[in-house]
């Protein structure tokens, strides 16, 4: 299996910060790697997809790099309606993972 | 307008078998690249990947769970199932079935239903 490790696991931040979260798997996947922001009582909902590539209607303040094992979410001013748990995932291999997810608290 | 939803029990007894339904509405699984996943999340803890299946009736599932799953769909009506057996208390969680689609560079589940809680306890 492809493991997926994110750090932080949580983080605390104020309204207009610069948010960078990180992914790495644990062999390459290329370019096979999702975001998803999850709010409490709420299904999931996929900001990034392809790595770099923002899911329609998701505000531009998000944003994703990388490749191979290295991944980046940042979110460039954050926002209250942003406090979540975020996921990364990859698409890799055809047996899916999510990362254990950052869970982004209000400072 | 894409929707899934699903549906089953909320309460189900250790030893017992799960059965799940996801009923979807405005896309077509025989679309190349659509697939239908259930991933669950336990209360408090990460999302985890089940179990996929595709128009063609190619089927993928999650190595630890695999020997416990069976999805399956009914086309006609724009069903997918997902079976599990011999439940126990670890695998108390809401159970979520997802729309994914396909690129060359990656999958992604960009639709989701609002998930049902399954409790499992004697």
């Amino acid at each position: 299996d492809i493991q997926m490790t994110q750090s932080p696991s949580s983080l605390s931040a104020s309204v207009g910060d610069r948010v960078t979260i990180t992914c790495r798997a644990s062999q390459s996947i290329s370019s096979s790697l999702n975001w998803y922001q999850q709010k409490p009582g709420q299904a999931p909902t996929l900001l990034i997809y392809a790595a770099s590539s923002l899911q329609s209607g998701v505000p531009s303040r998000f944003s994703g790099s990388g490749f191979g094992t290295d991944f980046t979410l940042t979110i460039s001013s954050l926002q209250p309606e942003d406090f979540a748990t975020y996921y990364c995932q990859q698409s890799s291999s055809t047996l899916w993972t999510f990362g254990q997810g950052t869970k982004v608290e209000i400072k | 307008q894409i929707t899934l939803q699903e549906s089953g029990p909320t309460l189900v007894k250790p030893t017992q078998t799960l059965t799940l339904t996801c009923t979807f509405s405005g896309f077509s699984l025989s679309t190349s690249g659509v697939g239908v996943n259930w991933i669950r999340q336990p209360p408090g803890k990460a999302l985890e990947w089940l179990a996929l299946i595709y128009g063609d009736d190619a089927k993928r599932y999650s190595p630890s769970l695999r020997s416990r799953l069976t999805i399956t769909k009914d086309t006609s009506k724009n069903h997918v199932v997902l079976t599990m057996t011999n439940m126990d208390p670890l695998d108390t969680a809401t159970y979520y079935c997802a729309r994914s689609d396909a690129l060359p560079s990656a999958t992604y589940c960009d639709y989701w239903g609002q998930g049902t809680l399954v409790t499992v306890s004697s």
